[in-house]
C-alpha cells in the first residue's frame, strides 16, 4: 500500500479555500485517492475519491495531477464546522483494509 | 435508515481485565471492519468480518478477537487489558465488494484502562 505524507496542521479562516495537499510517491496504478474527514470523537466520515484529473462534489473537490504522486482536496469557502482532521488515503479499493495516516488538522479561526 | 451503531459509548476497566465491544452495521450491509485510534492518531485496522468469519487482520495480537452473528453485528473482544489498549474504537461497516469509499464508520467507544 502507498504511504501519504502530509502537512500535521494547517490554519485558515473562515470564507477562505483551503487547500490541503498529499504526496504519494509510490502509488500504483490501480490505486485511487480518497479523502475521509473526521471530527473529535466520531468515527471517519468520506468526503471525495478520485483516480485522475479533478473530482468535484457537494462538499469538496480534489485535483489530481497527471504523474497522480500527489492530490489536493480543496474546501471552498471554508467555515467553522469544517475545523476537523483531514486523512488522505490511497488504496486499490475492493475489500482491503483502510490504512489511515496521521492526516492533517484543520483550525478554521473566526 | 440507522448507521453504524456502538454500544457502549464509553467504558473503564481495569488492566487485565477482559471487554466486550458491540457493533451493529449499516442496513444493508454485510462486512464489518474494527479500528483502534490512540489519542492523536489515525485509526490502525485491527480486522474485519465478513460470512462470520474473519477475513483480514492488522497488526494486532491475538488479545484481540472477534465475532461476527447471523445478523451481521459484530463483537470485539479484548483480554488481558493493558494500559496502552486505551483508545476510541472504532467500527465500519460496507456491503462487500463496494470499495473503501462505501465504509461507513460509527460515533465509537472510549475505552479507558487503568
Amino acid at each position: 500500500l502507498a504511504k501519504t505524507t502530509q502537512p500535521i496542521s494547517m490554519d485558515s479562516y473562515e470564507g477562505q479555500e483551503v487547500n490541503i495537499t498529499c504526496s504519494h510517491n509510490n502509488i500504483a496504478t490501480n490505486d485511487y485517492i480518497t479523502w475521509y474527514q473526521q471530527f473529535p470523537s466520531q468515527g471517519p466520515r468520506f468526503i471525495i475519491q478520485g483516480y485522475k484529473t479533478k473530482v468535484t462534489n457537494e462538499v469538496a473537490s480534489l485535483f489530481i495531477p497527471a504523474d497522480r504522486k500527489s492530490s489536493t482536496l480543496s474546501l471552498p469557502r471554508v467555515s467553522l464546522s469544517d475545523t476537523a482532521v483531514y486523512y488522505c488515503l490511497v488504496d486499490q479499493g475492493g475489500d482491503d483494509k483502510i490504512i489511515f495516516g496521521k492526516g492533517t488538522r484543520l483550525h478554521i479561526l473566526p | 435508515d440507522a448507521g453504524v451503531t456502538q454500544s457502549p459509548t464509553h467504558l473503564i476497566k481495569t488492566r487485565g481485565q477482559q471487554v466486550t465491544l458491540r457493533c451493529s452495521p449499516k442496513s444493508g450491509h454485510d462486512t464489518v471492519s474494527w479500528y483502534q485510534q490512540a489519542l492523536g492518531q489515525g485509526p490502525q485496522f485491527i480486522f474485519q468480518y465478513y460470512e462470520e468469519e474473519e477475513r483480514q487482520r492488522g497488526n494486532f495480537p491475538d488479545r484481540f478477537s472477534g465475532h461476527q452473528f447471523p445478523n451481521y453485528s459484530s463483537e470485539l473482544n479484548v483480554n488481558a487489558l493493558l494500559l496502552g489498549d486505551s483508545a476510541l474504537y472504532l467500527c465500519a461497516s460496507s456491503l462487500a465488494g463496494s470499495g473503501i469509499y462505501e465504509q461507513y464508520f460509527g460515533p465509537g467507544t472510549r475505552l479507558t484502562v487503568t
